[in-house]
């Protein structure tokens, strides 16, 4: 079972507030990564890192920025959240593995409202 | 064209059938393929790993054909619990510098009493 953790499950903010959604993970992934998913909808790459101090932007642009300080902290902050920002977010994590087949592992995401 | 396709859903199948979801990749060079399964409102988990020979676990079969770019998955025996989303996910980077994984838009499976 994979050992990766996101807190809060649920939050309901008002605009314009300042948010960190956590993600932890304890089996020393190198990689981790942040998804966006609307109920119904496909997930999309918003950031992912390659490791301590490395981060990249994903596929979808977002307002979001990451950090990695830690390899088994990332963090995702929203400086200043808007309704547009309401959807669940999912942190993953995995190994480097040969050839890239290592799976993905997902916390059980957060899902963010912002009224 | 997207990088990963799945056939569009839903597939509405009884109890007890066999169904098949196909996922075609466009970059040749991909290597490493996956399958997940996800709940409503839940975070995707892995279903299978898919193998160059094909690989079988359970009801589950997945199989890969890299001439034509595609994985498929086969569920035999379906069950009013294997209802969910599937979604194909590929690894396009051959020498596992990159940490970016292609994810399919997902083909929902309803299986009925």
């Amino acid at each position: 079972e994979a050992d990766i953790y996101q807190t809060p499950r649920y939050l309901v903010i008002g605009t314009g507030k300042k948010i960190t959604l956590e993600c932890s993970q304890t089996m020393g992934h190198d990689k981790m990564y942040w998804y966006q998913q609307d109920p119904g909808m496909e997930l999309h790459l918003i950031h992912y890192s390659y490791g301590v101090n490395s981060t990249e932007k994903g596929d979808l642009s977002s307002e979001s920025t990451v950090s990695r300080i830690r390899t088994e902290h990332f963090p995702l902050t929203l400086e200043s959240a808007r309704p547009s920002h309401t959807s669940q977010y999912l942190c993953a994590s995995r190994e480097k593995g040969i050839k890239g087949n290592s799976p993905l592992h997902f916390g059980n995401g957060t899902r963010l409202t912002v009224t | 064209r997207k990088e990963v396709e799945q056939d569009p859903g839903p597939f509405n199948v009884p109890e007890g059938a066999t169904v098949a979801f196909n996922c075609t990749y466009s970059n040749s060079a991909s290597q490493s393929f996956f399958w997940y399964r996800q709940d409503c409102r839940k975070e995707p988990k892995l279903l299978m790993s898919v193998y160059s020979s094909g690989n079988e676990d359970g009801r589950f079969t997945a199989q890969l054909n890299r001439a034509s770019q595609y994985i498929s998955l086969l569920i035999r025996d379906s069950k009013l619990s294997d209802s969910a989303t599937y979604l194909c996910v590929v690894n396009p980077d051959p020498y596992n510098q990159g940490g970016k994984l292609i994810f399919g838009q997902g083909t929902e499976l309803s299986v009925k009493p």
